[in-house]
């Protein structure tokens, strides 16, 4: 369904470029979430944010900034990308217990 | 921190059969467990979930069973479709408040045969 939406869905960049990755959801959840997904590694957190102006990190931050200035929207920049952080970013979000959590579609990140 | 894992990476079974995927956890104090389902290309897509105060619960086809004094989980999948291959995913929340996101397994793969 279209509650999480992500952009790009899929990106080739250059090593030491920034590139930003956009996730927006509908349902006005309190939380949201960035994970990476690599073989071996399974899911990972990145940052979340518990509400507007409120983030903290994850297991994996090293390389990312992330910000929530509206509910909605919750942005992952990768300020100078390297090919280790080639992979599938998967934005999510969960309501006010945080638990159960929806994912994005997924954006697919090549770093060359 | 502890992590969730499960028995198997690949699980193939007959279509029409039924399946049980297993996941063993290790921190007693997690106390709500969700199943997703991962289809190629796709995000993970929740299928059912459970609290520590239950022992079973059932959806659309899909029973999970929760055994806390082993800390297990298992996700049982009743006359399988080719729909439903994909990865199933267990993953466990710490202490209800849900800030942390939940930590996942790895994954087992299942695949429907014919």
């Amino acid at each position: 369904d279209a509650g999480i939406t992500q952009s790009p869905r899929y990106k080739i960049t250059e090593t030491g470029r920034q590139v930003t990755l956009m996730c927006h959801q509908t349902w006005s959840h309190s939380y949201m979430f960035w994970y990476r997904q690599d073989l071996g590694h399974g899911l990972r957190l990145i940052y979340y944010s518990a509400a507007a102006d409120i983030t903290d990190k994850g297991e994996v931050p090293d390389g990312y900034v992330v910000s929530r200035s509206k509910t909605e929207n919750f942005p992952l920049t990768l300020e100078s990308a390297t090919r280790s952080q080639t992979s599938v970013y998967f934005c999510a979000s969960a309501g006010q217990d945080g638990n159960t959590i929806y994912f994005g579609e997924g954006s697919w990140l090549t770093v060359v | 921190g502890e992590s969730v894992g499960l028995h198997l990476p690949t699980l193939s079974v007959q279509e029409g059969d039924n399946s049980i995927i297993n996941c063993a956890y290790s921190n007693s104090a997690s106390d709500y467990f969700i199943w997703y389902k991962q289809e190629s290309g796709k995000g993970p897509q929740f299928i059912i979930d459970i609290r520590s105060n239950m022992d079973k619960r059932q959806g659309q086809r899909v029973t999970v069973l929760l055994n806390k004094t082993v800390k297990h989980l298992s996700l049982q999948i009743a006359a399988t479709q080719p729909g439903d291959s994909a990865v199933y995913f267990c993953a466990e929340n710490i202490g209800g408040g849900g800030a942390d996101g939940l930590t996942f397994g790895k994954g087992t793969h299942l695949i429907i045969q014919p």
